[in-house]
């Protein structure tokens, strides 16, 4: 069953903007990450934040979660055309046999217009 | 992304026709996934390999058939495909299949069946 939800489901910026996504999951994780996607490539790793994070920041990028409603949020800064893609966020609840295997929400495309 | 290499980058096949599709990770890493990522749909976990082993199968078909030589190869053999087949096939890597451990992909294969 899905475990991350994304929204919203597309944005639209201008460049220089802030960008904010969100995600929420519905079972209790041990981490949160975010990945993005360009169009029809391969997903790169952006960010993990623990569960017993709340904040973390990588460069322009800014992660919260919020563990009591399992939501996190993916904060991008002063975006860039560059910037476009699909983001993702992927949770790894322990499903016993499971554990560690990422649930991939559907994503949040995002169109940074120069 | 030259970390998860695959081939074909792009490959249309008929339902009777027999096809595999090839992943190489060169990270050193020990576990190796397969993803399906349809239109509209959040990514989807076929198969994980830990160690050469596989310890995940999430319900596939068996037209799908897995094989992991060894820890850097991964294979997904396809045949009698159905035409709801046609997608972007990931592959991923990872140090292991623990938690918080972060999957680099390929950039994927784009299967059509015709």
């Amino acid at each position: 069953s899905q475990q991350g939800e994304e929204d919203p489901q597309a944005l639209s910026i201008q460049e220089g903007e802030n960008a904010t996504m969100n995600c929420s999951y519905k079972t209790s994780i041990n981490n949160l990450q975010w990945y993005r996607q360009n169009s029809g490539r391969g997903l790169v790793h952006l960010i993990l934040i623990r569960s017993n994070e709340r904040e973390k920041h990588s460069g322009r990028l800014r992660v919260t979660l919020d563990t009591s409603k399992k939501s996190s949020s993916l904060l991008i800064t002063a975006s860039r055309a560059a910037d476009t893609a699909s983001y993702f966020c992927a949770t790894d609840a322990y499903y016993g046999g499971s554990q560690g295997n990422l649930i991939f929400g559907k994503g949040t495309k995002l169109s940074v217009k120069p | 992304e030259t970390g998860v290499t695959q081939t074909p980058r792009h490959l249309v096949m008929g339902m009777t026709n027999k096809k595999s599709l090839k992943c190489e990770q060169h990270l050193g890493h020990n576990a190796m996934y397969w993803y399906k990522q349809s239109a509209k749909k959040p990514l989807e976990l076929m198969f994980v390999y830990n160690f050469k082993e596989q310890t995940e199968n999430n319900s596939v078909p068996s037209r799908f058939s897995p094989e992991c030589p060894n820890s850097s190869h991964l294979f997904l053999h396809l045949h009698t495909l159905q035409p709801e087949d046609s997608a972007l096939y990931l592959c991923a890597s990872s140090q292991s299949t623990g938690q918080g451990e972060s999957q680099y992909f390929g950039p994927g294969t784009r299967l059509l069946v015709l």
